[in-house]
């Protein structure tokens, strides 16, 4: 069956490198998206990913291993505006154009 | 500004009193979708769309209806909303090819009593 495992809760410190992990199983792979979400507010999309290797945005990259089924978000040179839900959201093959599997989001809170 | 419009941003309403929370956007999207977000379950989707006439059922679709007689325009109807409705409702809406992101709107806060 369809499933996505994330970490609930991390915590980190301001300036530091933090990595939130995703785990995915599905019946067919076509791509992994990270969002963004702070408290109350919209998520915004952050990466795509749909072949294996890292992808580097400024401070976050998002990195796929298919073969693991396996995603990471890693975040540098924490800001204490970086406090947000990272949300993992995997396209599964065969399901209409653009229908996603959401995790349940990773709570993540940065200390000065 | 390229943007997706919720309306309203809170409702408080009482159980069985018809609402309709609205959702517009300006980019041409094809691909227009209803999420409730509660926590612990993350986002869940409620009703997504593919075109203009063309409306599907989500995960969670009972208790609500949807219409899409325009690109731009894609309504969410709660025709006798009940307490277990409270919850954060976001539209989003796509191009819905390759990685193409969502775009959500700003999020409905709704309490039913």
């Amino acid at each position: 069956g369809q499933n996505i495992d994330q970490p609930t809760e991390m915590t980190a410190t301001e300036g530091a490198i933090v990595q939130i992990n995703c785990t995915y199983q599905t019946s067919g792979f076509n791509g992994l998206f990270w969002y963004q979400q702070h408290a109350g507010e919209a998520p915004t999309f952050l990466s795509y990913n749909v072949l294996d290797g890292l992808e580097e945005k400024g401070r976050f990259s998002s990195f796929l291993s298919r073969s693991k089924g396996y995603s990471y978000l890693l975040l540098k040179e924490l800001q204490m505006k970086d406090s947000a839900s990272y949300l993992c959201a995997v396209r599964e093959l065969g399901t209409s154009n653009y229908q996603l599997i959401w995790g349940a989001g990773t709570k993540l809170i940065i200390k000065p | 500004e390229a943007q997706v419009t919720q309306n309203p941003r809170y409702l408080i309403t009482v159980t069985g009193k018809k609402l309709t929370v609205t959702c517009s956007q300006n980019m041409n999207h094809e691909y227009m979708s209803w999420y409730r977000q509660d926590p612990g379950l993350g986002l869940r989707q409620i009703y997504y769309s593919m075109n203009v006439e063309v409306t599907d059922k989500g995960d969670v679709p009972e208790g609500y209806k949807v219409s899409r007689k325009e690109k731009r325009n894609f309504p969410l109807i709660l025709e006798s909303p009940s307490p277990n409705q409270t919850s954060l409702y976001f539209c989003a809406s796509s191009r819905g090819q390759g990685g193409s992101p969502l775009h959500f709107g700003n999020g409905t806060r709704l309490t039913v009593t």
